[in-house]
């Protein structure tokens, strides 16, 4: 059981580059989550999915795409990376959207 | 506007002394409540959550949380602090729509 992972865990972009980031699950958890955490201000939502081939904006979406097209995987996109996305990045998923569980991060960072 | 507010962005503690890390909510409901500590370069691990009933609640490592709804709060303690415990601390709530809000966070440095 390898709970929530991610892949890569790291990655260095140079600007306008596009990249996915995958997490899979293996716990059959409706939920996945896409967090940034930067400095000083925790974590944030960037998009999230309550189930296979639903997704929904978060607080922090815009420069990111979401899919969702198998239940134990939820990739993040970036089209055109840009240095102000140079963040960590968590995947997180959850049986019920209560308690969640967390990958180990992904650092990206873009030039 | 709803939020979660960790007052105190860093606190620097001695090792065998008490700990105490303040978290406040502007939900109007009770939310779901947790607190996750962060190892330098790790991902997040549950501390413990509060759900409801008691409302002191006992998690790993030693620590417990009091939820307090009149102050809207659930601050963390540990009584005897150990260089391990070196990390950052953040609260987090869930009010009632299954998407979870943290705080800025809290980093604890420990102190021989």
């Amino acid at each position: 059981n390898a709970g929530v992972t991610q892949t890569p865990k790291f990655r260095v972009l140079k600007t306008g580059q596009s990249m996915t980031l995958l997490c899979a699950q293996d716990m059959n958890h409706e939920y996945m989550y896409w967090y940034r955490q930067d400095p000083g201000m925790g974590l944030r939502l960037i998009h999230y999915s309550v189930g296979e081939g639903t997704t929904a904006k978060g607080e922090v979406p815009d420069g990111y795409n979401v899919s969702r097209l198998k239940k134990q995987n939820f990739l993040l996109g970036l089209e055109s990376a840009a240095p102000s996305q140079t963040s960590v990045y968590f995947c997180a998923s959850s049986l019920e959207g209560v308690e969640q569980f967390f990958g180990p991060g992904t650092r990206l960072t873009v030039l | 506007a709803q939020s979660v507010t960790q007052p105190d962005i860093h606190i620097t503690v001695s090792e065998g002394a008490s700990l105490e890390l303040r978290c406040n909510y502007s939900y109007g409901a009770t939310p779901y409540l947790f607190w996750y500590v962060q190892s330098p370069g790790q991902g997040l691990q549950l501390l413990l959550k509060y759900f409801s009933g008691d409302t002191l609640v006992q998690g790993i490592k030693g620590f417990e949380a009091e939820f307090k709804r009149s102050q809207s709060s659930f601050n963390l303690r540990k009584p005897s602090v150990h260089w391990s415990d070196a990390a950052e601390y953040f609260c987090a709530v869930v009010p009632n729509d299954y998407k979870l809000s943290f705080g800025a966070g809290t980093t604890v440095t420990v102190r021989a």
